[in-house]
């Protein structure tokens, strides 16, 4: 079984149009996280849940909205989507243990292309 | 000057050749370091986690320089299967985010 899965795998759509990304865990970890990969590969955090509270919010903008309905979730809307947010979108969990967080779980990925 | 650096490679080694990866990091207060592999089109998924002593995991040994802020990588007996991008990872101490650096890529040749 899939330890943190995430939908859709690859998503082509137009400027200017929304879309959300989701994850799922069913590791029973209590944080979630959302990374974008460019096309440089670097790969960068952008927002991380931790018992559904938003704890961790990169300077990202405000078309960036994640949502967190439970602990095993975090969705990742995107509106007005631009050609720079062309890139492969990232969601992990692991488990927050005094503060640090301890090995991270990666999703597959979901390969956004906008044109 | 990026809170943490690696050279992006790539490494064309020949298997069974060992190999060395390099990475620098800019908080003195960072506390927790660990390497990720990066495979093409793939996820990362954890490697191993750098402790203060050093740490070896079979063919790969981590080391970690406080002083010197950097962090290594070993990689003994290269394998075909070891191709693959190196991804260093730091957890600087107030912020408990995880940073990647931007990976170094190794090839293993036959």
């Amino acid at each position: 079984d899939t330890a943190v899965s995430q939908t859709p795998k690859y998503l082509v759509t137009q400027m200017g149009n929304d879309k959300s990304i989701k994850c799922e865990q069913n590791l029973g970890h209590d944080t979630m996280y959302w990374y974008k990969q460019d096309s440089k590969k670097f790969l960068k955090i952008m927002f991380s849940y931790n018992n559904k509270e938003l704890i961790i919010n990169e300077t990202v903008p405000n078309r960036f909205s994640p949502k967190s309905p439970d602990k095993a979730h975090l969705n990742l809307h995107i509106n007005s989507l631009e050609l720079g947010d062309s890139a492969v979108y990232f969601c992990a969990s692991s488990v927050w243990t005094s503060g640090i967080s301890n090995e991270q779980f990666f999703g597959p990925g979901t390969r956004l292309t906008v044109l | 000057r990026k809170e943490v650096e690696q050279d992006p490679g790539p490494f064309n080694v020949p298997e069974g050749a060992t190999v060395a990866f390099n990475c620098t990091y800019s908080n003195s207060a960072s506390q927790s370091f660990f390497w990720y592999r990066q495979d093409c089109r793939k996820e990362p998924k954890l490697l191993m986690s750098v402790y203060s002593s050093g740490n070896e995991d079979g063919r790969f040994t981590a080391q970690l320089n406080r002083a010197s802020q950097y962090i290594s990588l070993l990689i003994r007996d290269s394998k075909l299967s070891d191709s693959a991008t190196y991804l260093c990872v730091v957890i600087m101490d107030s912020s408990y985010k995880l940073i990647f650096g931007s990976g170094t890529r190794l090839l293993v040749r036959p």
